[in-house]
């Protein structure tokens, strides 16, 4: 069975970084690019990050590029995603999610708030 | 950047109705070499994470009841639940994975009356 188990969120300051990881279990993990995606609190989702199989390319929106960096550690089966300079708009639940073209699996999500 | 437009935004149906909801892509979602649309509908429940219910426009996911049918090509998208249930009260977003930046329609939620 295919797990995603997102930990690291909580509450920060407008400013400050914070590093989310995402646990996978159940698939080869070497084998799939992976994803992160946010959802605002009452709002619809976001694409925000994907890795390749090795983590050699990477892919982000204008949205969050220079300020968040996906990366992955395939002896461990986990994904990670870095996040600096965080603002406001950054307050979201951010899922882990696996990539076979589409999300075919995600992660419970993990909360960010951003506030002061 | 590839504009995805969900409508409606909500409908509320009786448990056994069917139901339509569509979704617009600003360009072709249809790669040429191998006639694939890069669609994808998913569902969310309240208080869970999304759940893949069916890629390149129309393939079911394993596991996925057959009243949840998906249609279209091109631009025009449709997902149709031939049957509505109570436990299909969710938001369904369209992606598409065309190119990036991955983009998401806003979702549309069903409410079961």
């Amino acid at each position: 069975e295919v797990q995603l188990v997102e930990s690291g969120g909580g509450l920060v300051q407008p400013g400050r970084s914070l590093k989310l990881s995402c646990a996978a279990s159940g698939f080869t993990f070497s084998n799939y690019y992976m994803a992160w995606v946010r959802q605002a609190p009452k709002k619809g989702l976001e694409w925000v990050a994907t890795i390749s199989t090795s983590g050699s390319r990477t892919y982000y929106p204008d949205s969050v590029k220079g300020r968040f960096t996906i990366s992955r550690d395939n002896a461990k089966s986990s994904l990670y995603l870095q996040m600096n300079s965080l603002k406001s708009e950054d307050t979201a639940t951010y899922y882990c999610a696996r990539l076979a073209y589409y999300f075919d699996y995600w992660g419970q999500g993990v909360m960010v708030t951003v506030s002061s | 950047d590839i504009v995805m437009t969900q409508t409606p935004s909500s409908q509320a149906v009786s448990a056994g109705e069917k139901v339509t909801m569509s979704c617009k892509s600003s360009q072709s979602l249809l790669y040429s070499e191998n006639k694939k649309n890069y669609l994808a509908w998913y569902q969310q429940k309240p208080g869970q994470s999304p759940k893949l219910l069916i890629s390149w426009a129309s393939t079911r996911e394993s596991g996925v009841p057959d009243r949840f049918i998906g249609s279209g090509s091109g631009t025009d998208f449709t997902l149709t639940i031939s049957s509505v249930q109570a436990e299909d009260l969710a938001v369904y977003y369209c992606e598409q994975y065309y190119d990036t930046p991955l983009t998401f329609g806003s979702g549309t939620k069903l409410e079961i009356k």
